[in-house]
């Protein structure tokens, strides 16, 4: 069965700090991996996915399929960047997986 | 940039009445979704749409349910006889390229 899981529901960082939200997913075939962020009060929308391999707003994130993870990494955190954030896959075409969400607090 | 919209942006309904809820998908895009957000909790996929038909549906997603495509442009969730557990938000999502772009969401409340 298809699964994604965030372990941490909130996580709270200093501004200037690295920063990483873990995501292990649960699939038999190859799916595509996905971060989605939410600021408050705005819709979801993409952050970036694995395989555009690109940096968004200073995050970027690898896919392991070794470790079945695909953890979203920043280097130095900005105030801006607190939102939630959802992990997910899709297998090309069909539904799409989220995880729980991490919520991010960067504080000042 | 277009975007996704739905409307109301804000729904009460008194349990067991029906409920539509709207969506306007990005023009080009072919593939539309419905997921739903209990509050504090994670967002949950319910249906996917295709071709006008059904492509893949959830548990979740049980008789009480419909999407339909009642023309070119607007994609409707309707929900037969609420139940207090339908409080949530729900997403629409349209699909091109793989890529989700997200409505702003629904909220419905069943009182």
């Amino acid at each position: 069965a298809q699964r994604v899981t965030q372990p941490e529901k909130l996580l709270s960082v200093f501004k200037g700090a690295p920063v990483e939200l873990k995501c292990n997913y649960s699939y038999s075939g190859s799916p595509e991996l996905f971060w989605y962020v939410q600021y408050s009060r705005q819709r979801l929308q993409l952050l970036l996915r694995h395989i555009s391999r690109e940096s968004i707003k200073g995050f970027t994130a690898d896919l392991n399929k070794g470790e079945t993870s695909f953890h979203l990494k920043k280097p130095f955190a900005q105030e801006e960047d607190s939102a939630m954030y959802y992990c997910a896959l899709s297998n090309y075409g069909q539904n799409f997986v989220f995880g729980p969400g991490t919520r991010l607090s960067v504080l000042p | 940039e277009p975007e996704v919209t739905q409307t109301p942006s804000h729904q009460v309904t008194q349990m067991g009445q029906e409920v539509i809820l709207r969506c306007v998908p990005i023009s080009n895009h072919l593939y539309f979704y419905w997921y739903r957000q209990i509050l504090g909790q994670k967002v949950e996929f319910l249906v996917s749409f295709y071709n006008n038909e059904i492509s893949e549906k959830s548990e979740i997603f049980d008789d009480q349910f419909s999407v339909e495509r009642p023309d070119g442009s607007n994609f409707t969730l309707k929900i037969r006889s609420t139940k207090l557990e339908d409080s949530a938000m729900y997403f629409c999502a349209s699909n091109r390229a793989n890529e989700q772009y997200f409505g702003p969401g629904t909220r419905l409340t069943v009182t």
